[in-house]
């Protein structure tokens, strides 16, 4: 276990649906990151949340929209989400974001495999 | 645009063999790379760390080299073993701007008894 828990860990919902995921992380870092893995594409970044104020978003359509209540916890909403959309959601946390030549390691969540019928 | 890639994508090979993954990426320009094990149907999970003013990291089994200037790294895995069957990804850390992981593909490997 790496400290960081996501639910649920499979999801299946049709394109009208409103789902969310959630993230938590245990270990008293600032901060969070949410990332798309699709078949046969590399990770993509989609958000990255530090001290709860997000400070990336990577051209993410509004069909998915990130909250961070607290520095632990952050969920990703979905809502009327397209067949394209199905991938591993993998969330990750760190210590601080890195800047400059600071680099911090990212734990990783073991993701949530979403399915959009 | 910084893109990584990861060649082979799939591997198999019996236990006991040494063997090699790389990973190509465009931009030189880079402050680190990263490669990470990731398992089927759980997230990632880091393994070495590369800066950019080192040519290599040992961890136990694993080796992997960093050459800056050809744009390339290589794990190394000794006396690959069952429990190393997983997917490899590698990731760089770009020079500038933001600095967001930018992934490869992944090596798939597979190590049968």
């Amino acid at each position: 276990e790496t400290g960081v828990t996501q639910t649920p860990r499979h999801l299946v919902m049709g394109m009208t649906n409103k789902k969310s995921l959630k993230c938590e992380q245990h270990l008293g870092h600032n901060a969070m990151y949410w990332y798309k893995q699709s078949a046969k594409k590399p990770l993509e970044l989609m958000f990255v949340y530090s001290l709860e104020e997000r400070v990336e978003n990577n051209s993410v359509p509004s069909r998915f929209s990130p909250e961070c209540p607290n520095s632990s916890h952050l969920f990703l909403h979905l809502h009327t989400l397209q067949p394209e959309d199905s991938a591993l959601y993998l969330c990750a946390s760190s210590q601080d974001i890195p800047r400059d030549s600071h680099t911090d390691t990212q734990y990783f969540g073991p993701g949530t495999r979403l399915t959009v019928l | 645009k910084q893109e990584v890639t990861q060649i082979p994508a799939a591997l198999s090979v019996p236990e006991g063999e040494n063997l090699v993954l790389n990973c190509s990426f465009t931009d030189s320009a880079i402050y680190n790379l990263q490669w990470f094990r990731q398992d089927p149907g759980k997230g990632l999970t880091s393994l070495l760390l590369i800066q950019s003013s080192q040519r290599e990291q040992t961890s136990g089994r694993l080796n992997a080299s960093l050459d800056k200037s050809s744009g390339r790294s290589t794990l190394y895995i000794a006396a690959s073993q069952p429990g190393d069957s997983a997917t490899y990804l590698c990731a760089v850390r770009p020079g500038t701007g933001f600095q967001k992981l930018v992934f490869g593909t992944g090596t798939r490997l597979l190590v049968s008894p």
